[in-house]
């Protein structure tokens, strides 16, 4: 079965410095894979998609990697804010062809000021 | 537009009880998912359903959950006989359609069973 694996549980970096935050998986490779921010409390929110044939996808101060060959993701955000303090989560389509998700437990990231 | 939303936002009861949470999906998403998330744990997937067909029941842990949904509309996932392995947070998502794979979640409802 697949397995994701991010790279840490937390990470705690400097206020202006990039984050960068990973995700591997295993055993699969999926046609596309997504970050999702999840606040405290709250329900995962939708941030960036990227496709098996795209290397890289950019929204404002973020960007996503997609290597299919080390079946890897990075998560970069630049010019990091206390506000982007979250867990982010990495997720893959559940298998060929189905609508569910799969994900990973999350990286904790807290941006110091 | 209003977002997906859930009730109750909290449950706690006591073990071997029944409880019902209820998912309101973005109006006209056709794709409607259930997901438990454990303490400390990643999202696991439950159930989803599309339309009329049928649903998608491969996440289901155990037969004590069921659920179920009118149509396009709102879904209710039932947990009978609850155990204490059941305290969770469950966690409803809805998408446009079959395809549109960006989901949009709810709060989520926070079970505890005693």
């Amino acid at each position: 079965s697949q397995k994701i694996e991010q790279n840490s549980e937390a990470l705690n970096i400097q206020e202006g410095k990039t984050a960068t935050l990973t995700c591997n998986y295993t055993n699969y490779s999926p046609a596309y894979l997504q970050w999702y921010r999840q606040d405290p409390g709250r329900g995962p929110v939708f941030l960036l998609l990227i496709r098996e044939n795209e290397k890289e996808k950019r929204k404002e101060r973020l960007k996503v990697t997609f290597d299919t060959t080390l079946k890897q993701s990075l998560f970069h955000i630049t010019a990091s804010q206390p506000a982007d303090s979250a867990t982010y989560l990495c997720a893959l389509e559940g298998q060929t062809g189905a609508n569910n998700l799969f994900f990973g437990t999350g990286t904790r990231l807290t941006v110091i000021p | 537009g209003a977002g997906v939303s859930q009730s109750p936002s909290n449950k706690v009861t006591e073990k071997g009880k029944d409880v019902e949470l209820r998912c309101d999906p973005i109006s006209g998403h056709t794709a409607l998912y259930w997901y438990r998330q454990r303490l400390g744990q990643g999202l696991e997937f439950l159930i989803y359903f599309q339309g009329n067909s049928a649903p998608d029941k491969s996440g289901l842990p155990s037969d004590r959950f069921s659920a179920e949904r009118t149509g396009e509309s709102v879904s209710t996932l039932t947990i009978q006989r609850t155990q204490q392995e059941d305290s969770a947070v469950y966690l409803c998502a809805s998408s446009l359609e079959t395809g549109e794979e960006t989901q949009y979640f709810g709060p989520g409802t926070r079970l505890l069973v005693l």
